[in-house]
């Protein structure tokens, strides 16, 4: 089955920083890939489709210029949250689509602002 | 919200007896899949159903779907000290995932 490589899993920045959170995936060319959040003790939420060679697409109440998405090739998904806060601390997690078979996750990043 | 309700939100039981968490969600689905979630970290996909199936195996795990109530339920039986998790049902829209709230299980040896 496909494999989604997330990386870092872990990392703690200073407010005011940017952190890029990258996705790979490694044996499937991937022309959508998803980015989730989820936040302590709630439920993942969608925030962006990363289209590959396009812009992405962002769910309702989430900043595209806060969280850049680019999508520059078929095996990797990158998400840069700029001007960290700390109320961006959260576990972020990506997604690649197979079609009509369950989701591929990466591991998951836990981004922490101080 | 998009967001499915999940019910109950908690749930805690003895090691070999069975859990049931329940699912509901709002729009029609293709399909729909069960994840399940060790603290704080990726989710491990368990079941996916899809929305002419109404009753699926794996194992221990039971997953029900009822499209014309928009439910499913996720039946783990003989539970076991190392199923305690988070778990969530997920529909899909177009390859969207669309979470439900989650029923945090803790299953005591």
């Amino acid at each position: 089955g496909a494999v989604v490589s997330q990386h870092p899993s872990r990392v703690i920045c200073k407010s005011g920083t940017s952190v890029k959170i990258e996705c790979r995936s490694l044996d499937f060319q991937a022309t959508t890939m998803f980015w989730y959040r989820q936040f302590p003790k709630q439920s993942l939420m969608l925030m962006a489709t990363s289209n590959e060679g396009s812009k992405a697409t962002y769910e309702q109440g989430v900043e595209k210029d806060k969280f850049l998405i680019n999508h520059a090739s078929l095996t990797l998904s990158t998400l840069t949250v700029t001007s960290a806060h700390p109320e961006d601390s959260s576990f972020y997690i990506c997604s690649l689509d197979r079609g009509d078979t369950e989701a591929f996750f990466g591991q998951g990043t836990r981004l922490t602002v101080v | 919200s998009q967001q499915g309700e999940e019910d109950p939100q908690a749930l805690s039981i003895q090691e070999g007896e069975n859990a049931t968490m329940n699912c509901s969600y709002k729009t029609s689905i293709n399909n729909l899949q069960w994840y399940r979630q060790n603290s704080g970290r990726g989710l491990v996909h368990l079941i996916l159903i899809r929305s002419n199936e109404r009753e699926k195996h794996s194992g221990r795990l039971r997953v029900t779907l009822d499209t014309s109530k928009k439910s499913s339920s996720l039946l783990i039986t003989a539970s076991r000290a190392a199923d305690t998790a988070s778990y969530f049902c997920a529909t899909d829209k177009g390859g969207k995932l669309i979470f439900g709230q989650g029923t945090e299980l803790s299953v005591k040896p």
